[in-house]
């Protein structure tokens, strides 16, 4: 298993330019979720997904937009990237039901716009 | 809404110290714990867990943790530190269980803790 994959790594964009996050999980979660982390802020929750179609806002949405059209992908959109997006992007997922089942994160996407 | 504290942002041990995080949250009804550690350059792993029973709870290596209820607290604790869990340490929680909450996590702002040899 692979677990949580995210692509790319690493990427730089300059003012205005648009870019799509790309999460991928093989363990079957029906949740996943996109988060920032940003120095002492720790991790802020843009958006999630409760299953395939279906998605919510989570803490700091604007700016962002997200699809679900597979349960095993979820992808983040910047449409217009700002200086302010500049951050670490993590994707984690999880086994719905019981709300004790931990999320698993992927290695993260570190964005720098400028 | 729910809200996570970690009073410490930056810990400094020597080796061997013993350690102790805290994490204090704001929602008093039932609630699902967790601490998750982030090495250097790496994604968050769980550390361990609570969600009922025994409030003592022990995770990987050698990290425990106490729920205590009456303090809305679940501080984080290791008896002898070694230089490789030089990390960020997260405090998280979910809850409450209702109308879609329990499908999110709220992180603490963590705490970075520095061993040296």
């Amino acid at each position: 298993n692979a677990g949580v994959t995210q692509t790319p790594k690493f990427r730089v964009l300059k003012t205005g330019q648009s870019m799509t996050l790309l999460c991928a999980q093989d363990m079957n979660h029906e949740y996943m979720y996109w988060y920032r982390q940003d120095p002492g802020m720790g991790l802020r929750l843009i958006h999630y997904s409760v299953g395939e179609g279906t998605t919510a806002k989570g803490e700091v949405p604007d700016g962002y937009n997200v699809s679900r059209l597979k349960k095993q992908n979820f992808l983040l959109g910047l449409e217009s990237a700002a200086p302010s997006q500049t951050s670490v992007y993590f994707c984690a997922s999880r086994l719905g039901g019981a709300a004790y089942n931990e999320q698993f994160f992927g290695p993260g996407t570190r964005l720098t716009v400028l | 809404a729910q809200s996570v504290s970690q009073h410490n942002h930056h810990v400094i041990l020597s080796e061997a110290a013993s350690l102790e995080l805290g994490c204090n949250y704001s929602y008093g009804g039932t609630v699902n714990l967790f601490w998750y550690v982030q090495y250097p350059g790496q994604h968050l792993q769980l550390l361990l867990k609570y969600f009922s029973g025994d409030p003592l709870v022990k995770g990987i290596k050698g990290f425990e943790a106490e729920f205590i209820k009456s303090k809305f607290s679940f501080n984080l604790r290791k008896p002898s530190v070694q230089w490789s869990d030089t990390a960020e340490y997260f405090c998280a929680v979910n809850g409450p269980n209702s109308g879609g909450s329990n499908y999110k996590l709220t992180f603490g702002k963590g705490t970075l803790l520095t061993v040296n040899p």
